[in-house]
């Protein structure tokens, strides 16, 4: 079937930088990726809708300039969080779903971020 | 907007089957979804169902589906340890818009 990779898979950095998180389709194209946010024992809270090739569109209370998504190819897209805070601390995943079809979304292993 | 409910918990022993129960609200779904997340993984896709069938069989798992009632349900036979996990029941419907996820349903299963 196929296959979302994303990376890194965890990650801990100080508070005042920044993290890139890279979400890859490997055998199929997505025009739309997905990033997702989970917080321990909750659900995935859909955070943006990445668009190749425009603005990505975010979902009500997510600050645009804090999570940057790029979407440059259709096969990658990037969540790169800003001037990352120990709240921003979470589980970030990604989804992709294969450019025109209706059928499910893959989504990638998850990256743990911790910021101290 | 869209809404997808469950119930939080599950505990069954093992042996015995567990059924996990779903509703939604989208009656233009086209497709439903139950994913697995085990401990700090991310999602693997159990099974889908296309909306206009209401059955659908593989392996252990069985998926049912009350259209008119907005009813899902995933019934897997035989439960084992390693089937302990959180369950999320999904709809979807174009491929540009994301799935609308259920809280998830955490299954313990009890040796």
């Amino acid at each position: 079937g196929a296959v979302v990779s994303q990376h890194p898979s965890w990650v801990i950095c100080k508070s005042g930088t920044s993290v890139k998180i890279e979400c890859r389709s490997l055998d199929f194209q997505a025009t739309t990726m997905f990033w997702y946010r989970q917080f321990p024992k909750q659900s995935l809270m859909l955070m943006a809708t990445s668009n190749e090739g425009s603005k990505a569109t975010y979902e009500q209370g997510v600050e645009k300039d804090k999570f940057l998504i790029n979407h440059a190819s259709l096969t990658l897209s990037t969540l790169t969080v800003t001037s990352a805070h120990p709240e921003d601390s979470s589980f970030y995943i990604c989804s992709a779903r294969e450019m025109g079809m209706n059928t499910e979304a893959f989504f990638g292993q998850g990256t743990r971020l911790t910021v101290v | 907007g869209e809404d997808v409910e469950q119930s939080l918990f599950l505990s069954v022993r093992e042996g015995d089957s567990s059924v996990i129960n779903c509703t939604y609200t989208d009656s233009s779904s086209t497709y439903l979804y139950w994913y697995k997340q085990e401990p700090g993984a991310g999602l693997q896709l159990l099974t889908y169902i296309f909306s206009n069938m209401d059955m659908k069989q593989d392996q252990r798992l069985t998926v049912l589906l009350n259209k008119k009632d907005k009813h899902l349900s995933l019934r897997i036979a035989d439960t084992q340890t390693g089937d302990s996990a959180i369950y999320f029941c999904a709809e979807g419907s174009s491929g540009n818009t994301p799935l609308v996820f259920g809280k998830g349903t955490r299954l313990s299963v009890i040796a």
